[in-house]
């Protein structure tokens, strides 16, 4: 079975600064991968997805990530993060683009001015 | 175009009480997936409809039950409530290989 670690439960992160977020996925063949946004209270918003080709993926917000199957890692970066970044960031893996998802715990993303 | 709606928003309910939980897909989309979310976890799968046809059940006890209705629509049921059933309810639809996209959810508080 697949599963996601995302080893940080927080991080906090001065306003203009980079940002990344760990991901580490155990899965046997190529996995589909995504990056989702929740706010407090809110669902899932979808960042961004890897499923096959170039390993570095562009999404929504200015974010990125990098798919290296030899690290088993897909780590969301952002090159200056704004306030409004603050909230629940949770990688999720799929054996396909149609299935259902395994999520890691989550990181909480603190933004101080 | 809408994305994918639930109702309700917030839910309270008593011990040994059943609840229903209604989801709206985005216009097209056939499959509908059920996720619970408690606090402080990521979201557990449930269910996943496609079809009208059961295409998956996430580690849950028999007491949870969803459908699928022609329109595509979902309802997942939860009987004899527990106190730890309190959680966020997230529904999901797709339409091909893109991945899910989430509801705001229903948040249900057990007491």
């Amino acid at each position: 079975a697949q599963s996601v670690t995302q080893p940080d439960i927080h991080i906090t992160v001065s306003e203009g600064a980079s940002l990344e977020l760990r991901c580490n996925y155990s899965y046997g063949a190529t996995p589909y991968l995504f990056w989702y946004v929740q706010s407090p209270g809110q669902g899932l918003q979808l960042l961004l997805k890897y499923f096959s080709g170039d390993t570095l993926v562009q999404g929504i917000k200015g974010f990125e990530a990098e798919f290296k199957r030899s690290q088993s890692s897909f780590n969301l970066r952002k090159p200056s993060v704004h306030w409004s970044d603050a909230a629940e960031y949770f990688c999720a893996v799929g054996l396909s683009g149609y299935s259902t998802l395994t999520f890691g715990k989550g990181t909480m993303l603190l933004v101080s001015p | 175009d809408a994305g994918v709606t639930q109702s309700p928003t917030h839910l309270i309910k008593t011990r040994g009480q059943q609840v229903t939980l209604r989801c709206s897909p985005i216009s097209g989309h056939k499959s509908v997936s059920w996720y619970q979310q408690v606090l402080g976890q990521g979201p557990q799968f449930i269910f996943q409809y496609y079809e009208k046809e059961e295409r998956g059940r996430g580690n849950f006890p028999d007491r949870f039950s969803a459908r699928q209705f022609p329109n595509y629509s979902s309802e997942l049921n939860v009987n004899a409530l527990l106190l730890g059933d309190s959680a966020l309810y997230l529904c999901a639809s797709s339409l091909s290989a893109e991945g899910e996209y989430f509801g705001p959810g229903t948040r249900l508080t057990v007491t």
